[in-house]
Parts: C-alpha cells; sequence; structure tokens
C-alpha cells in the first residue's frame, strides 16, 4: 500500500522553542493532508486540515497562529509547534489521501512523540 | 458522518477469530462503513472498508448487515500482533477527513 512518512518519529525540546514535524506521500500526491493529535488514553483529534498551495483549514479551539502548518507541495506538508509549552506535549500523526478519489484509503504516517520539557 | 458505537474492549484467545462488533444505525445510504487499527504508539492502520457488500481482504473480513445498521470485524486467527485499538468510521467522503471515535481495545492472549 502507499506510504506516508513521519519525521522525526521523536522529539524533546525545551519550552518556549519551535519543533517542526514533516509529512510525506512517499508514492503517491496527496492535495490534501491532515493533521491530528492524540493525548494518552485518548482517541485521535483533528487538528487541521493542509491544502496544497493554499492556507490550512483549523478546527474550532485550535490556535493557527502556534500550529503552524505549510503545503509547498503535493508530497510535503510540515506543522511547526511554535513556542512550545509542556501541554503541547502529545502524539501528532498525519494522514493523506490518494488525490484520485475520496473513497480510497486514508494513509497515515508513524507519529511523533513529542516531548516538551 | 454518522456516529459509531463499539465496546471499549475485548479479549480473543490467539489462533482464534476475533470478531469486533460496530453500531451504526444512523448511517446514511452514501457512507461507507472504514475499519482502522493503531497499534501501541503507531499511526492507525487501514484494514478494510465497504458499503454493503461484505468485503474480504488479506487482513480481515468485513460483514454488514443488510439493514446497514452495524457491522462486525472478522479477524479469522488473531495473533499477539493484533492486539490493537480497533476503529469502525462511517464515512461519506465529503469531509475528506476521518473522524475516529473511542474504538475497540483488543486484547489476543497467549
Amino acid at each position: 500500500g502507499a506510504v506516508v512518512s513521519q519525521h522525526p518519529s521523536w522529539v524533546i525540546c525545551k519550552s518556549g522553542t519551535s519543533v517542526k514535524i514533516e509529512c510525506r506521500s512517499l508514492d503517491f500526491q496527496a492535495t490534501t493532508m491532515f493533521w491530528y493529535r492524540q493525548f494518552p488514553k485518548q482517541s485521535l483529534m483533528l487538528m487541521a486540515t493542509s491544502n496544497e498551495g493554499s492556507k490550512a483549514t483549523y478546527e474550532q479551539g485550535v490556535e493557527k497562529d502556534k500550529f503552524l502548518i505549510n503545503h509547498a507541495s503535493l508530497t510535503l506538508s510540515t506543522l511547526t509547534v511554535t513556542s512550545a509549552h509542556p501541554e503541547d506535549s502529545s502524539f501528532y500523526i498525519c494522514s493523506a489521501r490518494d488525490r484520485q478519489g475520496a473513497h480510497t484509503e486514508a494513509f497515515f504516517g508513524q507519529g511523533t512523540r513529542l516531548t516538551v520539557v | 458522518d454518522a456516529k459509531t458505537t463499539q465496546p471499549p474492549s475485548m479479549d480473543c484467545a490467539e489462533g482464534r477469530a476475533a470478531n469486533l462488533p460496530c453500531n451504526h444505525s444512523t448511517i446514511s445510504g452514501n457512507e461507507y462503513v472504514y475499519w482502522y487499527r493503531q497499534i501501541h504508539s503507531q499511526g492507525p492502520q487501514y484494514i478494510i472498508h465497504g458499503l454493503k457488500n461484505n468485503e474480504t481482504n488479506e487482513m480481515a473480513s468485513l460483514i454488514i448487515t443488510e439493514d446497514r445498521k452495524s457491522s462486525t470485524l472478522i479477524l479469522p486467527h488473531a495473533t499477539l500482533r493484533d492486539t490493537a485499538v480497533y476503529y469502525c468510521i462511517a464515512y461519506s467522503g465529503s469531509a475528506r477527513q476521518l473522524t475516529f471515535g473511542s474504538g475497540t481495545q483488543l486484547t489476543v492472549l497467549p
């Protein structure tokens, strides 16, 4: 199946610094990518929808100035957590769907474990 | 997309079939049933999806009732590596993103 690669798989950063997470679709083009966040023992919560060549669409309650999303090409989206704080520690997961159809399966990256100390 | 209801947890003996139920009584005609699973600290993995016919692939079988109000995911011979949270999602395609519920924690016991 198609592969979505997410990097890094884990990161530890100091409070107040910024962290960038990359999400790449390796063998297909993704017009749209999705960013999720998952806290321990909870389900995935959609943060934002990343559209190639345009601004991301954020879910209610997600600060767009804190979670910067860039989707510069059909195979790469990045999420930057700016001025990270301990409460931003979470598991961040990206997802992409082949641009060819709505009912093809979505593929997920392996996730990034962010720990802010 | 329609809400789905799943039991929070299930156990299954290794080598036996695991049958995971999902209720989606408000599903609309254009919504597919998708199943994903998430092994601890990994991203979700696609398993199978279907509209109204039963589906089978190398991983699992999906049985959808005739009224489409419920479905069952069947792992025919569960192994310890199948221990994961299994998510059942009703999806129309119009929203483009998948909305995850709380899922079922399946534990395969040796």
